[in-house]
């Protein structure tokens, strides 16, 4: 069975801070994707990011970057210079091969920027 | 616009009841999913469909039903089996197993009074 782990499950930082949400993960297969996604207070989720189990490239869109290691089994999600508009509960989540979004959530973390 | 919408928004229920919470969506998504999020956890899967007249069970499908008549709705029934119904419950849909983003509505809120 498939296990996401987000530590941290409450966040407070100051605007412009930079921040970063942890996401580990546990699955004995070898083909999977990791995903991030965004619940503002409206309650549905935004999709941020999916990465497959092939593609260590780090990324970065904007603000936001991941960082991708296997040999920790970690996806973590950084923000820079942060803003109110961040606040949120982020989640990271994991589905395998052809499980299409048969989703295995991590507990949330909830991010709270402060003007 | 194309999206996913759930009714209603907040749902009360009397113990043993039967209710329906409503899942529609038009982006032409063949897989459509039930998740469960209770306060201060994660989601967790209920059930599944990947087409038509097909659907499986999730992770806590224990009293709940679902249907899917229709590519464009996926209702769900929270059963009076159900012990815990009070929770928020999100429909989300996405491609058929091409693990690409799922669409997720806004959810419902149901709770027992």
């Amino acid at each position: 069975a498939q296990k996401v782990t987000q530590a941290q499950t409450e966040i407070s930082v100051v605007e412009k801070e930079d921040v970063t949400l942890d996401c580990v993960y546990e699955t004995r297969d070898t083909t999977y994707y990791l995903f991030w996604y965004k619940q503002p207070p409206s309650g549905e989720l935004v999709f941020l990011i999916r990465r497959n189990s092939f593609d260590e490239q780090n990324e970065i869109s904007g603000r936001y970057s991941w960082n991708f290691q296997k040999s920790t089994s970690s996806f973590n999600f950084t923000i820079t210079a942060s803003q109110v508009v961040d606040s949120a509960v982020y989640f990271c989540a994991l589905t395998l091969n052809n499980a299409g979004n048969m989703l295995t959530f991590g507990g949330g973390t909830r991010l709270m920027v402060k003007p | 616009d194309g999206g996913i919408t759930q009714s209603p928004k907040y749902l009360f229920r009397k113990e043993g009841q039967n209710v329906t919470l409503s899942c529609e969506q038009n982006l032409n998504h063949d897989a459509m999913y039930w998740y469960r999020q209770d306060p201060g956890q994660g989601l967790r899967l209920i059930y599944y469909s990947q087409i038509v007249n097909d659907f499986q069970k999730g992770d806590i499908a224990e009293g709940y039903s679902v249907s899917r008549e229709k590519k464009e709705s996926f209702p769900l029934t929270v059963t009076s089996a159900q012990k815990n119904p009070t929770a928020f419950y999100l429909c989300a849909s996405s491609l058929r197993s091409l693990n690409t983003e799922a669409f997720f509505g806004q959810g419902t809120r149901l709770t027992v009074v």
